[in-house]
């Protein structure tokens, strides 16, 4: 367990707005991971980071942006939302030396 | 590169009948492979991973899988079903170097009671 929380657990919003989304995490972990879940497809990447210096763009990073503001805290901005980013964000954790990844409890975020 | 199929989009079955998921991966190098459960409205747990140890893998809750390399495939089973088993279950896999993961579109496991 490696005690990953995000916030907002959910979040209703309007088209065009800014939000944030925030992961935080308590043991230490090196890498942090942003997906989206959608129905049907899974998990995609958004964004990862090895560090506070290291940020890399995954799968589907546009319209997204993301801030590591310290070891232990990974957010994601969108910066003028659209109804197509509706779903179910999850942040990940990792150590370097591990396979694993640990996942927080989810952000679902509906966007009119 | 990496990907994953997961052969099914759901699979229903009695309880205390044997369970199949099925999973196929591609992958350019030696994989990593997991398997995670999500529960309705929760988040995702791992339920078992291979990371080029032993081929036969066993997991959380009576759960297994066997890497057959052969076969690129990654089959996660349980011998009895339990009503509490019911949710969705995606594979992953991950190059031994790689940095990211890639998940499959998922599997909906019903169990009937």
């Amino acid at each position: 367990d490696a005690d990953v929380t995000q916030t907002p657990r959910n979040r209703i919003t309007k088209t065009g707005k800014r939000i944030m989304l925030e992961c935080s995490q308590t043991k230490g972990h090196d890498r942090m991971y942003w997906y989206r879940q959608d129905p049907g497809l899974g998990l995609r990447l958004i964004y990862y980071s090895f560090d506070v210096k290291d940020i890399n763009k995954g799968e589907i990073s546009d319209g997204y942006s993301v801030s590591r503001q310290a070891q232990a805290k990974f957010s994601l901005s969108l910066e003028s939302a659209i109804p197509n980013q509706t779903a179910l964000y999850f942040c990940a954790v990792r150590d370097r030396t591990q396979e694993t990844q640990y996942f927080g409890p989810g952000t679902r975020l509906l966007v009119l | 590169a990496q990907s994953v199929t997961q052969l099914d989009s759901h699979v229903s079955v009695s309880e205390g009948t044997p369970v199949l998921l099925r999973c196929n991966y591609s992958s350019s190098y030696s994989p990593s492979l997991f398997w995670y459960v999500q529960h309705p409205n929760k988040g995702l747990q791992l339920l078992l991973k291979y990371t080029s140890a032993a081929t036969l893998v066993k997991g959380i809750n009576g759960f297994e899988a066997e890497f057959k390399k052969s076969e690129t495939s990654f089959h996660l089973t349980k011998p009895s079903a339990h009503m509490s088993d019911a949710a969705e279950y995606f594979c992953v896999v991950r190059a031994w170097f790689g940095n990211q993961f890639y998940f499959g579109t998922g599997t909906s496991l019903t169990v009937i009671p």
